[in-house]
């Protein structure tokens, strides 16, 4: 079946401006993860949703970041004002149930570049 | 917090040698272990996995053990192909309300040369 998938799947905007990002999880997929990976680092976590809801942002590194999932399904990450440092590529992850037990079937990621 | 180190990188090696990447990690509870590996212009999958002390997790000639008395998730080959070359990722779940939210480490880069 279809995979984690990602749009865009590159991000070219300017500083100051709004992007969204979006990730179509595994159907039947409760959990959804997001993730972002610098370069030459590993992917950090920055929010989980449980369903509808958004069950731990913790990672979420300022009040510019924001992330919905209004019908359990598809997500949307949200950057206001994007400054040079918010690019990265952003990755997103779906697994069965949210659990440690559970692997997490990541998408292709969103490459973004803030000039 | 918890933590995870890997070895530095990156690591180069002929076709059939044997590969060790070492990981550590910190963590409160009982964490369940992963190794992930990101192929060139491919997304992130998973390798292998580990739920509990002592457990061996193995998949496509790779393996790891958990060792909770070392805090450690090594990953091991036998004989490495071309085709293994990649980044591996050394990766933590923890238990309890974490809710299966990954902390990963730096990633290891695999070179295999014929």
């Amino acid at each position: 079946g279809a995979g984690v998938s990602q749009t865009p799947s590159n991000k070219v905007t300017e500083k100051g401006k709004y992007v969204e990002l979006r990730c179509d999880p595994i159907s039947g997929h409760t959990a959804l993860y997001w993730y972002r990976q610098s370069l030459g680092q590993g992917p950090e976590f920055l929010i989980y949703f449980q369903g509808t809801g958004a069950a731990d942002d913790s990672g979420l590194p300022n009040d510019r970041f924001f992330a919905v999932r209004p019908e359990g399904s598809v997500s949307t990450l949200k950057i206001q004002r994007t400054e040079r440092g918010d690019s990265a590529v952003y990755l997103c992850a779906s697994s069965l149930q949210a659990s440690s037990y559970n692997e997490q079937f990541f998408g292709p990621g969103t490459r973004l570049t803030v000039l | 917090g918890n933590s995870v180190t890997q070895m530095e990188g990156p690591v180069t090696l002929s076709e059939e040698a044997f590969l060790t990447i070492n990981c550590t990690y910190t963590a409160t509870g009982y964490p369940s272990l992963f190794w992930y590996v990101q192929y060139p212009g491919e997304g992130l999958q998973l390798l292998l996995k580990a739920t509990k002390a002592d457990d061996k997790g193995s998949n496509k000639g790779f393996e790891a053990t958990y060792r909770k008395e070392t805090t450690s998730f090594h990953l091991e080959k036998g004989s490495v192909q071309v085709s293994d070359s990649a980044v591996y990722f050394c990766a933590l779940a923890a238990g309890g309300t974490s809710y299966g939210k990954l902390t990963f480490g730096q990633g290891t880069i695999l070179t295999v040369h014929p």
